[in-house]
């Protein structure tokens, strides 16, 4: 059964900090791997998606690597924005199409 | 282009009473998934749909739970009698093909309060 954790739970920046939170999942047969950014009474919006024969993606200051044989992955936010500041959710895809998330990790990013 | 809306947004009901969410999925969009969160626990997966097929639904918790969608449009998810236990956000999302490399686009869920 596959299981996603992330790290840390929550984490708080002063503005302009980079910084990194880290997913780990425990089966590496997974044909991708999302990173979702979920805002309060808000939607999931999807950051980014790594498919499992690549290593990384980019989408403006959002960086996510991926080692699917150590079973991890990174979310790299550079120069940090308190518009930044919302739940980071991780989670893979394997069987048909189904998510596996976790718990996510919830950044505050203070002006 | 529309995203995927859910219906209610907030729904408070008492144990015991019957409540249906409903989902509409972007157009044109043949999957759609059900998921929920429960609180201090990850999102998970309850089922999907391709078109008006349930293609996998071994995430449903129980047989209180039953969820539709006639004719490939619409669906909903009915939860009949509600336990405390239901309580959560339920999302709704939905993709337009099975392949890696498609996300799914998720509706802004139904937080759903049993007292």
């Amino acid at each position: 059964k596959q299981e996603v954790t992330q790290i840390p739970a929550a984490l708080s920046v002063p503005e302009g900090e980079n910084l990194v939170l880290n997913c780990s999942f425990t089966d590496s047969a997974i044909y991708n791997l999302q990173w979702f950014r979920q805002d309060p009474g808000k939607g999931l919006t999807s950051l980014l998606l790594i498919q499992s024969s690549q290593r990384e993606q980019t989408s403006g200051r959002l960086n996510a690597s991926l080692d699917k044989s150590s079973g991890r992955s990174t979310l790299y936010i550079a120069a940090s924005q308190p518009g930044d500041s919302a739940t980071y959710l991780c989670a893979v895809t394997s069987g048909y199409s189904t998510l596996t998330f976790g718990k996510g990790t919830m950044l505050l990013v203070s002006p | 282009e529309a995203g995927v809306t859910q219906f209610p947004s907030h729904s408070v009901i008492e144990k015991g009473q019957t409540v249906t969410l409903r989902c509409d999925p972007i157009s044109g969009h043949d999957n759609l998934y059900w998921y929920r969160r429960v609180m201090g626990k990850e999102i998970k997966f309850l089922l999907h749909f391709v078109k008006e097929s349930k293609q996998d639904e071994s995430g449903m918790p129980n047989n209180r739970f039953l969820a539709e969608r006639t004719g490939g449009t619409y669906s909903t998810l009915k939860v009949q009698p509600a336990e405390l236990e239901d309580s959560g956000v339920y999302f709704c999302a939905s993709s337009q093909q099975l392949v890696s490399t498609d996300t799914q686009y998720f509706g802004p869920g139904t937080r759903l309060t049993v007292l």
